[in-house]
């Protein structure tokens, strides 16, 4: 069965300085993405960034980029440069490419809370 | 600002009532999927429908029904409530089913049964 795995229920990091959080996941499909979402204190979930299993290239967008490395099923977002608005519960996520009756489904992580320090 | 519209924010009732969210997915998008965020179970998967028709079926309890109306807006209903049935209740939306699509979240319904 499909799994994702945040190891870190919490980290902190130093303002300006990067952090890198952990997921992996478990699948049985070649096709797949996975997602990572930042929800603040607020309750809204924000969209970061994706990455396809097909991908060659590692993702980025802006100060995220996501550490792809497919053969030991891992997706570990980096954040450069922190900053206090990073603080927020980071989730990950995979969908998997058959729908069947799966539908589009994502499939989240229990979280990291990270928490940036000045 | 997701695009995607959620109503009301918060819900304060009692147990036994029932009650309906209302989503408005982002322009264009014609996937809807409902999430229920808990302490305990934290977000799982409820319900997907794509342009009107249900798509999956996560692990919803059968006292909770959805649907998807022609003008793609979707309402969940929960009834007979119960104290476990507190959560944040989020409606995300998509343009369709492919792999690459995000799903881009509304700021989620508070439910809290008293």
């Amino acid at each position: 069965a499909q799994k994702i795995t945040q190891t870190q229920p919490g980290m902190f990091v130093q303002e300006k300085e990067a952090v890198t959080l952990d997921c992996t996941y478990d699948t049985s499909d070649q096709s797949y993405g996975l997602f990572w979402y930042k929800q603040p204190s607020s309750g809204e979930m924000i969209f970061l960034i994706y990455q396809g299993s097909y991908d060659e290239q590692n993702a980025t967008e802006g100060r995220y980029s996501l550490n792809f490395q497919k053969a030991r099923k891992s997706a570990n977002l980096v954040i450069s440069a922190s900053q206090l608005g990073d603080s927020a519960m980071y989730f990950c996520a995979m969908r998997e490419g058959r729908l069947g009756n799966q539908g589009g489904k994502l499939i989240f992580g229990q979280g990291t809370e990270l928490s940036v320090k000045p | 600002d997701s695009g995607v519209t959620q109503t009301p924010k918060h819900l304060i009732t009692a147990t036994g009532q029932r009650v309906t969210l209302r989503c408005s997915p982002r322009s264009g998008d014609l996937s809807v999927y409902w999430y229920q965020q808990s302490l305990d179970q934290g977000l799982q998967f409820l319900i997907h429908y794509y342009n009107g028709e249900e798509r999956a079926k996560g692990n919803i309890l059968e006292r909770f029904s959805a649907q998807q109306f022609p003008d793609l807006h979707s309402e969940l209903n929960l009834s007979s409530l119960e104290l476990g049935d507190s959560a944040l209740y989020f409606c995300a939306s998509s343009g369709g089913t492919g792999l690459h699509q995000p799903q881009h979240f509304g700021d989620g319904t508070r439910l809290s049964i008293l």
